[in-house]
C-alpha cells in the first residue's frame, strides 16, 4: 500500500527560527494536505496543494507540491510558541481513492 | 458555520462490548470518512461514505462498520471490543469526493478496559 515518510520525527527550535519538514511518498499523489494537531484535538487543515510545483502560503506557513508528485514540504517562518504541536502531511492519489494517507507526524517544540 | 461534530468526546468500554460513535459533518458536506489514531500506528483510514454509500474501506476487521444517513450524518460501530481498539477515532468531512480538503472533528477518545 501507499506509504508516506515524514521527517524529521521531532524538532526543538528557538522562538524566531524557521522550520522545515517534508514528506515523501512511494507513489504519486494528486493532492497534498498539511495539518496541525494539538493534544486531545483533531487535526486542523493548514494548507492544501493540488498541482505539481504549486507553492502556497498561509501566513507564516509555506508549502510546496513536489514536481515529481511524490513529495511535499512545509516551512514555518519566524516560529512562535503557539506553533507547538504535531504536523502531519497527508496525500491522496485522487478520484477513486477516497482516502487520505498520513505521515507519522513531526512533533515541533518551540523554546521561548 | 459549525465544524465537524463528534459525539461522545470520551468513552470507556469493557472488552467484548460494542460501541457506536457519531459524526455530524459540516453543513453541505456529503463525504464523511473515519480514521483511527494510535501512538504506534498513527492515522489509519477506516472507511469513507458519500451519499449513504461506502466507497472505500481500509484494512480493518469486519468488527468495524459504519453507515451514513440521508442528512450526511455518519455513525461507526465497533463490535466485540478488544483492548487494542483503544484509540482516538476521528471523523472528517469534505464537500466532494475525499482527496479534496478534509476537515476533522475533535475526535472520540475510546478506552477499552
Amino acid at each position: 500500500g501507499q506509504q508516506l515518510n515524514q521527517s524529521p520525527q521531532s524538532m526543538f527550535i528557538q522562538e524566531g527560527e524557521d522550520v522545515s519538514m517534508n514528506c515523501t511518498s512511494s507513489s504519486i499523489f494528486n493532492t497534498w494536505l498539511w495539518y496541525k494537531q494539538d493534544p486531545g484535538e483533531g487535526p486542523v487543515l493548514l494548507i492544501a496543494l493540488y498541482k505539481a510545483g504549486e507553492l502556497t502560503s498561509n501566513g507564516r506557513l509555506t508549502a510546496q507540491f513536489g514536481i515529481t508528485r511524490k513529495d511535499s514540504f512545509l516551512n514555518i517562518s519566524a516560529s512562535i510558541p503557539s506553533d507547538v504541536g504535531i504536523y502531519f502531511c497527508a496525500g491522496s492519489s485522487g478520484a477513486g481513492s477516497y482516502q487520505l494517507t498520513f505521515g507519522k507526524g513531526t512533533k515541533l517544540s518551540v523554546i521561548p | 458555520k459549525a465544524g465537524v461534530t463528534q459525539t461522545p468526546r470520551y468513552l470507556i468500554k469493557t472488552r467484548g462490548q460494542q460501541v457506536t460513535l457519531s459524526c455530524s459533518p459540516i453543513s453541505g458536506h456529503r463525504s464523511v470518512s473515519w480514521y483511527q489514531q494510535t501512538p504506534g500506528q498513527g492515522l489509519q483510514f477506516l472507511f469513507e461514505y458519500f451519499s449513504e454509500t461506502q466507497r472505500n474501506k481500509g484494512n480493518f476487521p469486519g468488527r468495524f462498520s459504519g453507515r451514513q444517513f440521508s442528512n450526511s450524518r455518519s455513525e461507526m460501530n465497533v463490535s466485540t471490543l478488544e483492548l487494542g481498539d483503544s484509540a482516538l477515532y476521528l471523523c472528517a468531512s469534505s464537500l466532494g469526493p475525499l482527496g479534496t480538503e478534509a476537515f476533522f472533528g475533535q475526535g472520540t477518545r475510546l478506552t477499552v478496559v
